[in-house]
């Protein structure tokens, strides 16, 4: 499976647009980019995935580089409640594998 | 929404004994996975079922065992408990046939004393 790199932590201000970058420049043609987050001790809920194409959900946007090597997931409107630690995570089917995420703190 | 449902959200052991955690996937879901967290760590994945069949398998201990039922709810027994088995479980769960979201449980919090 491909490695991802992410940063540990980012913070963002609320209302504003959260940008969580995942570099993941040895994923193979068949390998989806997910991406989940786990709420303090929460079980981690899925966010949104994808393979070639940007995609859009009522959580989140996922742009992937034409390259495929690395993507971003955007928050438009980060809330208190998106602070969580995000996982980028790429395969090509499940389980998943978790790596070490970025820890996102929203700050009213 | 229904979602997967785990029992029991808490469990407190003594070294030594046996546990049994429990998870029924969401309506029509025919894959299940579990995954443990430990204190400060990122969840691992321990072993999957698919049609009441294991289809992968992590890192899980020789001393605990899975099995999916006729329901497709699948219970965890983990023996000979060790104070590093203190985590939290997770179990999710998928429609292996079609979709590509998995599905968490709440978890259960395992305390091995």
């Amino acid at each position: 499976d491909a490695k991802t790199t992410q940063p540990p932590s980012m913070d963002c201000a609320e209302g504003r647009a959260a940008n969580l970058p995942c570099n993941h420049s040895t994923i193979s043609g068949n390998e989806y980019v997910y991406w989940y987050r786990q709420i303090h001790s929460q079980g981690p809920q899925y966010i949104i995935h994808g393979l070639k194409n940007n995609e859009t959900n009522e959580m989140a946007s996922l742009i992937i580089t034409e390259d495929r090597k690395s993507s971003t997931l955007i928050l438009p409107h980060a809330t208190l409640r998106d602070t969580a630690v995000y996982y980028c995570i790429v395969r090509v089917a499940f389980p998943l594998v978790f790596g070490k995420g970025t820890r996102l703190s929203v700050i009213a | 929404a229904a979602g997967v449902i785990q029992s029991p959200r808490h469990l407190i052991k003594e070294k030594r004994e046996t546990a049994t955690l429990k998870c029924y996937p969401i309506p029509r879901h025919d894959t299940v996975y579990w995954y443990q967290q430990g204190p400060g760590q990122d969840p691992q994945f321990l072993i999957s079922f698919y049609e009441k069949m294991q289809s992968d398998k992590g890192s899980i201990p020789d001393r605990f065992s899975a099995q999916q039922f006729s329901d497709y709810h699948s219970e965890l027994n983990m023996s000979s408990l060790e104070l590093g088995d203190s985590a939290l479980y997770f179990c999710a769960s998928s429609l292996d046939s079609g979709g590509y979201t998995q599905y968490f449980g709440p978890g259960t919090r395992l305390t091995v004393l």
